[in-house]
């Protein structure tokens, strides 16, 4: 079992619609990151958590950290929000593997016109 | 924001040669940087970490002769594929970490196709 697991894996909507991708993991954490990457590759933070939620815009992350588990929420999605979504938790551990990331598989966002 | 830079962000080798990439914090000190390694279709995973002034250390499975990275200054990381080989191709992505600060800016990523 993969420490992060991410749902579901595609998604696809319709302009305007909310939209909810799960991140579910299994380790200790420090912190948790939804990233997103464009088809071009490049990734760029959306989020970075330890508990709580916070908003920017559109997107909204929460985090429960109890149940070992986040959420991101985009609010009337829009066709320029297709990309892959990525769930990252931050090891707590010290020593070499301080700040270290382990990723989920990523969400495939796919939103029509 | 700040902003990390790579380069070159895509690159065409022939097998046995070696590539250097780049990795360049522009705005910031970065005390950590971090290599990634994404194949088509799977998530990224940890190459190793690299510590100004320090050697790096690598993930479990990855040969630190073959991939040599060196931190020398707090702006740049880079990273040389020795000996590239077809199987090395992939996607390259760093990402930079101030020592006060939780959070990592990523790089634009590197793509490189050896053939």
């Amino acid at each position: 079992k993969n420490e992060v697991e991410q749902s579901p894996q595609n998604l696809t909507a319709q302009e305007g619609e909310f939209i909810t991708i799960n991140c579910s993991y299994s380790v200790g954490i420090s912190a948790l990151h939804w990233l997103q990457q464009h088809p071009g590759g490049g990734i760029v933070s959306l989020f970075m958590l330890s508990s709580g939620k916070k908003k920017h815009g559109r997107l909204i992350a929460t985090i429960n950290i109890q149940e070992k588990h986040s959420s991101l929420h985009i609010t009337a999605s829009h066709p320029r929000d297709s990309a892959v979504y990525i769930c990252a938790v931050q090891s707590n551990a010290g020593g070499t593997s301080y700040g270290k990331l382990t990723f989920g598989q990523g969400t495939i966002l796919t939103v029509h016109p | 924001g700040a902003v990390v830079s790579q380069h070159p962000s895509w690159v065409i080798c022939k097998s046995g040669t070696s590539v250097k990439i780049e990795c360049r914090s522009l705005d910031f000190q970065a005390t950590t940087m971090f290599w990634y390694r994404q194949f088509p279709k799977q998530s990224l995973m940890l190459m190793a970490t690299s510590n100004e002034g320090s050697k790096a250390t690598y993930e479990q499975g990855v040969e630190k002769d073959k991939f040599l990275i060196n931190h020398a200054s707090l702006t740049l990381s880079t990273l040389t594929v020795t000996s590239a080989h077809p199987e090395d191709s992939s996607f390259y992505i760093c990402s930079a970490r101030v020592l006060t600060q939780e959070t990592q800016y990523f790089g634009p990523g590197t793509r490189l196709l050896v053939l």
